[in-house]
């Protein structure tokens, strides 16, 4: 149980576009989901909080209209990279808990994201 | 800010040797404490977690971890490890607030290299 999808799971696109990853509860409802990068070789860093209804909340240093979250269902929230240059090639991670205050987070598979 | 501090980037042991892995954190409030296994090519996984409790957690493959408050220590060691250990391990520590369980703050990670 407990399983976390994520899609794409690897995106090639020009500098310009924007790249909409979804991040999936598939056997559990998720009342707040977490975005998280992790560049090559380096730990991953907690981008954003997600809550289903209400605007994400975004980590410091973190550009909230760059990196547009949606979490419209408890089954499914969306980071949408706008606008995407070569920087933001990084490998983004989501995960989900099942309930209010409720550890261990159960992540995603992870998204590559290689902007050229 | 919490932070998260792992000792060992890179470990290179030999199969049935023992396994011990740094982890230290910097936070004087209540936290939940992880071990995260990355293994080549696949997403995070559980090793064990604390909450409260015995300081001493047991987790899957025969490893465990041991909470030192004093230390802001949560160190994870396995008595004689195996080839099929070689993995990332990543320490994560969550805040824990009024609403809930904050985010995950993760360690640098530490590259465990079992050679036969």
């Amino acid at each position: 149980g407990a399983v976390v999808s994520q899609h794409p799971s690897w995106v090639i696109c020009k500098s310009g576009t924007s790249v909409k990853i979804e991040c999936r509860s598939l056997d559990f409802q998720a009342t707040t989901m977490f975005w998280y990068r992790q560049f090559p070789k380096q730990s991953l860093m907690l981008m954003a909080t997600s809550n289903e209804g209400s605007k994400a909340t975004y980590e410091q240093g973190v550009e909230k209209d760059k990196f547009l979250i949606n979490h419209a269902s408890l089954t499914l929230s969306t980071l949408t990279v706008t606008s995407a240059h070569p920087e933001d090639s990084s490998f983004y991670i989501c995960s989900a808990r099942d309930q209010a205050g409720a550890q261990p987070q159960h992540f995603g598979d992870g998204t590559r994201l290689s902007i050229l | 800010a919490q932070s998260v501090s792992q000792h060992n980037h890179h470990v290179i042991l030999s199969e049935a040797a023992s396994l011990e892995l740094g982890c230290n954190y910097s936070y004087g409030g209540t936290v939940n404490l992880f071990w995260y296994v990355q293994y080549p090519g696949q997403h995070l996984q559980l090793l064990l977690k604390y909450f409260s409790g015995d300081p001493l957690v047991k987790g899957i493959k025969g490893f465990e971890a041991e909470f030192i408050k004093s230390k802001f220590s949560f160190n994870l060691r396995k008595p004689s490890v195996q080839w099929s250990d070689t993995a990332e391990y990543f320490c994560a520590v969550s805040q824990y607030s009024g609403g809930g369980a904050d985010g995950l703050t993760f360690g640098k990670g530490t590259h465990l290299i079992i050679q036969p």
